[in-house]
């Protein structure tokens, strides 16, 4: 079965960029996605067809995709941006396939 | 406004049987997949299955396939989930949501979502 994977954790400076990859075969041949979830709320969608933010979503979020790593990019990230971010594809075998999660602690 | 609205929490025993609910508003609820996806704290979000409501055609993650049965009501612009016989391992929070728009790829991601339904099964 298709699998995404993502570092558990990335920590980041206020006013820093932070940076989640997720990987998966052949990741930069498919549409990427990315979720923000804060405790207790229910997921976000901040990334859509690997590089769209959808309305309402600030421009220090930004995407992108390349061979088989997708990028969630946060340019001066901010205590309100400190969630789990799990990224999303669609794989050939029909499922939609989820990467574990990575926590993002801005201190 | 597109909103997803789903049912309580609720308390189960194990074998015992339960349907969730979701229920759309603020879009043609016929034109839009809508998804379903389970969240542990082992196992993250997992999507389980994911249905048209135009057509009722629902396509499933083989991994619950047979565990659990999608519908949908156009009358009612609800979406429902259910197990007909519970399992402890079943303990997880499920939310709904609807997909992008249009076929094909471009709309392969899940654009609003639902509160959230907690369902603990205990004996």
């Amino acid at each position: 079965s298709y699998e995404l994977t993502q570092p558990p954790s990335v920590s980041v400076s206020p006013g820093q960029t932070a940076s989640i990859a997720c990987s998966g075969d052949e990741l930069g041949q498919k549409y990427a996605s990315w979720y923000q979830q804060k405790p207790g709320q229910s997921p976000v969608l901040v990334i859509y067809q690997t590089t769209k933010r959808p309305s309402g979503i600030p421009e220090r979020f930004s995407g992108s995709n390349s061979g088989n790593t997708a990028t969630l990019t946060i340019s001066g990230t901010q205590t309100v941006d400190e969630a789990d971010y799990y990224c999303q594809a669609y794989d050939s075998s029909a499922v939609y396939v989820f990467g574990p999660g990575t926590k993002v602690t801005v201190l | 406004e597109v909103q997803l609205v789903q049912s309580g929490a609720e308390v189960k025993k194990p074998g015992e049987s339960l349907k969730i609910s979701c229920k759309a508003s603020g879009y043609n609820f016929g034109y839009y997949w809508i998804g379903w996806l389970r969240q542990t704290p082992g196992k993250g979000l997992e999507w389980m299955g994911i249905i048209y409501p135009g057509d009722s055609d629902p396509r499933y993650n083989p991994s619950f396939d047979g565990r659990v049965t999608i519908s949908a009501d156009k009358s009612s612009t609800t979406a429902y989930l259910q197990w007909d016989s519970l399992q402890a391992s079943d303990t997880a929070i499920y939310f709904c949501a609807r997909r992008g728009p249009g076929s094909g790829s471009v709309g392969y991601y899940f654009h609003y979502w639902g509160q959230g339904t907690l369902v603990t099964v205990s004996s």
